[in-house]
């Protein structure tokens, strides 16, 4: 069974340059996550999608932050502008469909974003 | 709200030693626990997990057993591995997952 797909796996930009990044889960499962995790940190949920539906966006920065999740299938998350505290590794991560609240969470490998 | 706390690193081991990586929540109902383990250069994976009180989660010699009277899901393993060297994460869902700031780990030969 193929992973939580993710791309690009490194990227650096300037500061108030735009950047997107793309997620595709794991075949079938209907909720997706979007993490930031902060060097030294532990992941900080952005937002999650259940299908193409939000779910939980609470925490994401809706001034500079988006993502969407068009046909309930893979996901891209954008940053425009960028700011220098944006650096982090991005991890997307998805879950089965019917075990929403407890379900264990299957990531990517994330992707790294250095703004400079 | 809900939290996870979990022992500050890193942690440095010599091959074959106990290893103990204590997690403390606060939450309310009662929520899964996890611990996911992150090798160098790749995604969080899961190690292994725990619904309910008294349960044992147990995965490549780790295991975690879920106190609810103490809060805690503290992860051991009886002889690690310098292939354990990694950062550990405890974390919980209740239901949105939150997770603690992670223990580097090094298990040196």
């Amino acid at each position: 069974e193929a992973g939580v797909a993710q791309s690009p796996r490194y990227k650096i930009i300037e500061k108030r340059q735009s950047v997107a990044f793309w997620c595709n889960p794991i075949s079938g499962h209907a909720t997706l996550y979007w993490y930031q995790q902060i060097l030294g940190q532990g992941p900080k949920l952005l937002i999650q999608f259940q299908n193409n539906g939000v779910v939980d966006d609470s925490q994401l920065p809706k001034d500079r932050f988006s993502a969407e999740r068009l046909k309930g299938v893979d996901s891209t998350l954008k940053i425009q502008p960028a700011k220098l505290e944006d650096s982090a590794v991005y991890l997307c991560a998805s879950s089965p469909p019917g075990t929403s609240g407890r379900a264990t969470q299957y990531f990517g490998p994330g992707t790294r974003l250095l703004v400079l | 709200g809900n939290s996870v706390t979990q022992m500050e690193g890193p942690v440095t081991l010599s091959e074959e030693a106990f290893l103990t990586i204590n997690c403390t929540y606060t939450a309310t109902g009662y929520p899964s626990l996890f611990w996911y383990v992150q090798y160098p250069g790749e995604g969080l994976q899961l190690l292994l997990k725990a619904t309910k009180a008294d349960d044992k989660g147990s995965n490549k010699g780790f295991e975690a057993t879920y106190r609810k009277e103490t809060t805690s899901f503290h992860l051991e393993k009886g002889s690690v591995q310098v292939s354990d060297s990694a950062v550990y994460f405890c974390a919980l869902s209740s239901p949105d997952m939150r997770f603690g700031a992670g223990t580097r780990l090094t298990v040196k030969p």
